[in-house]
């Protein structure tokens, strides 16, 4: 059963620590995303990588950094972490002739 | 500038009758229109698509519906049933952009027995 795996369902974490985030999948995609969903404002894309070693900003990108250094992993990290940070954070790969994206079941942060 | 906007945070509808969710969308370029339903603490699952090329598209108790002039979208769900009961997120991609998706805001369907 191919899948996106998020390795923390739950994270509390303190203001000020770095936390990282990651996702692995196993369906060759070359295509990996991060979103974060806040209620009201639905999925809202952070960042997103089409290739090994690449990345591309998206919409909400400030505070946030990711790395992608294998096909299959791609992470993303809290430089310090912020109380506005808090939020259900969602992985998604896809295939660049695919129409859309595969989820993972998702990683609910708290910054305490 | 929110691209894709469902209206309607929250939907309430009986057992067995049609719940209707509705989409708008501004960017003219969005070429290909997903909806995805959520249930809390799992990610989104893809539900059913559209290509601009087509005004509707089915698929059991699912149907799409994508009138491009209104820029406006909708799913039905004929007939409604408890298990539905989910957040409903809108999606929309331009084939120049990769495979990039904008999500809406996202739509609480409750389906009461």
């Amino acid at each position: 059963d191919v899948k996106v795996t998020q390795s923390s369902r739950y994270l509390v974490k303190r203001t000020g620590e770095k936390v990282f985030l990651e996702c692995v999948q196993d369906m060759d995609h070359e295509n990996m995303f991060w979103y974060r969903q806040d209620p009201g404002l639905g999925l809202r894309l952070i960042y997103f990588s089409y290739d090994v070693k690449m990345k591309e900003k998206g919409d909400i990108p400030e505070g946030y950094s990711v790395s992608r250094e294998k096909k299959e992993r791609f992470s993303l990290i809290l430089e310090s972490a912020s109380t506005n940070q808090t939020s259900m954070y969602l992985c998604a790969s896809s295939r660049p002739s695919m129409g859309g994206y595969t989820f993972g079941s998702g990683t609910r942060l708290t910054v305490v | 500038d929110q691209q894709v906007k469902q209206n309607s945070p929250s939907l309430s509808v009986q057992e067995g009758r049609i719940s209707i969710l509705n989409c708008d969308y501004t960017n003219s370029m969005f070429d290909y229109f997903l909806w995805y339903k959520k249930y809390p603490a799992e990610g989104p699952t893809f539900l059913i698509s559209i290509s601009s090329i087509k005004d509707k598209n089915e698929d059991g108790r699912f149907t799409v519906f994508l009138n491009k002039s209104a820029k406006h979208l909708s799913l039905h769900i004929v007939p409604s049933q408890p298990g539905d009961s989910a957040v409903y997120f809108c999606a929309a991609s331009a084939g120049n952009q990769g495979g990039k998706l904008i999500f809406g805001q996202g739509t609480e369907l409750s389906v009461k027995p």
